[in-house]
């Protein structure tokens, strides 16, 4: 199992560009997450799904859509990137709620000029 | 809204000793989950241990055990004889058992160096 991996890795964009980041789970989780870390805080939620074609918005939503079109993925768009969105992006999934752990990709290091 | 407070920026320990991070949140309800996490230079997230409010006795997972108190909103990471592997970033987190997800709330972590 791959478990939770994202595309790409790292990205640099200018002011004003579009991108979607891409997560996949192979672990037929019905929980997914966009999170964002930013250099001395920790994870803050952006968006999140609670099973195919549903999304739902989080703590920090502004500037960004997501998609669940297919179970296992879901991607994360900046319509208009500014330098504000330079940060380091983590996708998760969790099987249930509560007490179930929830699996981190490796991140997403987005640099935005 | 819940938050997730890490008072030290950076803690120090030296290899084989015992060191305690701290973790207090702020929330309301009655029945919430806790979490630490360790996020090492490899950015990684891996889940280290986790607490059910509801259970009074304290988690542990092999050299890895917490001090929860309730009634002091407080959550601490113990970690005995430390590792040089153990140095990495420390992430308490916060989840309600409802509503928003179940989302996890952050606190700003703590860095943990290992002295060999």
């Amino acid at each position: 199992n791959a478990g939770v991996t994202q595309t790409p890795k790292f990205r640099v964009l200018k002011t004003g560009q579009s991108m979607t980041l891409l997560c996949a789970q192979d672990m037929n989780h019905e929980y997914m997450y966009w999170y964002r870390q930013d250099p001395g805080m920790g994870l803050r939620l952006i968006h999140y799904s609670v099973g195919e074609g549903t999304t739902a918005k989080g703590e920090v939503p502004d500037g960004y859509n997501v998609s669940r079109l297919k179970k296992q993925n879901f991607l994360l768009g900046l319509e208009s990137a500014a330098p504000s969105q330079t940060s380091v992006y983590f996708c998760a999934s969790s099987y249930g709620t509560g007490y179930n752990e929830q699996f981190f990709g490796p991140g997403t290091r987005l640099t935005v000029l | 809204a819940q938050t997730v407070t890490q008072s030290q920026p950076e803690m120090s320990v030296q290899e084989a000793e015992t060191v305690t991070l701290s973790c207090t949140y702020d929330t309301s309800e009655s029945d919430y989950y806790l979490f630490w996490y360790k996020q090492p230079p490899s950015r990684q997230m891996i889940l280290v241990i986790r607490q059910e409010a509801y259970k009074q006795q304290n988690a542990t997972e092999n050299r890895f055990s917490v001090n929860f108190q309730k009634a002091a909103k407080s959550f601490s990471l113990k970690i005995s004889d430390s590792q040089l592997g153990d140095a990495a970033m420390y992430f308490c987190a916060y989840r309600r058992p409802w509503g928003a997800g179940n989302m996890l709330t952050f606190g700003g972590g703590t860095r943990l160096m290992v002295k060999p």
